[in-house]
């Protein structure tokens, strides 16, 4: 499967506890992108990737989230101090070239905090 | 701030019938894109509309990016219960790299 690959499938924490998450993209593309997906909503942008430079950042992504794609090609999410409000659907996408191109999906990081 | 409006929310239809679904934005977009999403799966791609006027079709499926690249809509024929799903619309916008998705319509195609 040459898809885009999230790991792990499923989290649960006790609310004040870090956790990481890693997504693998498909493999020549540059662009990778997480979001954030609660019930009944779209996902929400969070950040964005190009190669390895993190190039823009929501103000969804308070100073307790911090990601990293440090050699262009698999990327981490951590959430430090969790709290109640991430649980959600984490969602990582990759994509070729620029914005019009489409993006591929994983299956996500369903989070809860308890 | 792009918003992506998507009507209905919710919609509960028999198998056979025909519907549309719609995606509406005051902004202009580069691309517009649908997806399906199934519970516990991330979103899968259906098809890209770069071009205003352009229709698409995908089986059952016809896809439409307005004149103005500022809305769209999806027309599924015969609707059958593998159609069920919640569909997504996603637009890029003209000048950066975000792409904004709208809250979706759940769709439930009963037997």
């Amino acid at each position: 499967d040459t898809g885009v690959s999230q790991n792990p499938r499923h989290k649960i924490t006790k609310r004040g506890q870090n956790v990481t998450f890693r997504c693998d993209p498909i493999s020549e593309h540059n662009r990778l992108y997480w979001y954030r997906q609660t019930l009944g909503q779209g996902p929400e942008f969070l950040t964005y990737f190009q190669n390895e430079a993190q190039l823009e950042k929501s103000r969804l992504l308070s100073d307790r989230f911090s990601a990293e794609r440090p050699k262009g090609s698999f990327s981490t999410l951590e959430i430090q101090r969790t709290e109640q409000g991430d649980s959600a659907m984490y969602l990582c996408a990759s994509s070729l070239g620029d914005s019009r191109q489409p993006q591929h999906f994983g299956d996500g990081t369903r989070l809860s905090i308890l | 701030t792009q918003l992506l409006e998507q009507s209905p929310q919710f919609l509960s239809i028999q198998e056979g019938e025909n519907l549309t679904v719609y995606c509406n934005s005051s902004s202009v977009f580069s691309s517009l894109q649908w997806y399906r999403q199934e519970p516990g799966e991330g979103p899968v791609l259906l098809v890209t509309v770069v071009t205003g006027g352009e229709v698409k079709k995908l089986k059952r499926l016809t896809f439409q990016f307005g004149d103005a690249r500022k809305d769209s809509s999806l027309h599924i024929t015969a609707a059958q219960p593998g159609d069920t799903g919640l569909y997504l619309c996603a637009g890029a916008g003209t000048g950066g790299f975000k792409t904004i998705f709208g809250a979706g319509t759940r769709l439930f195609v009963k037997a």
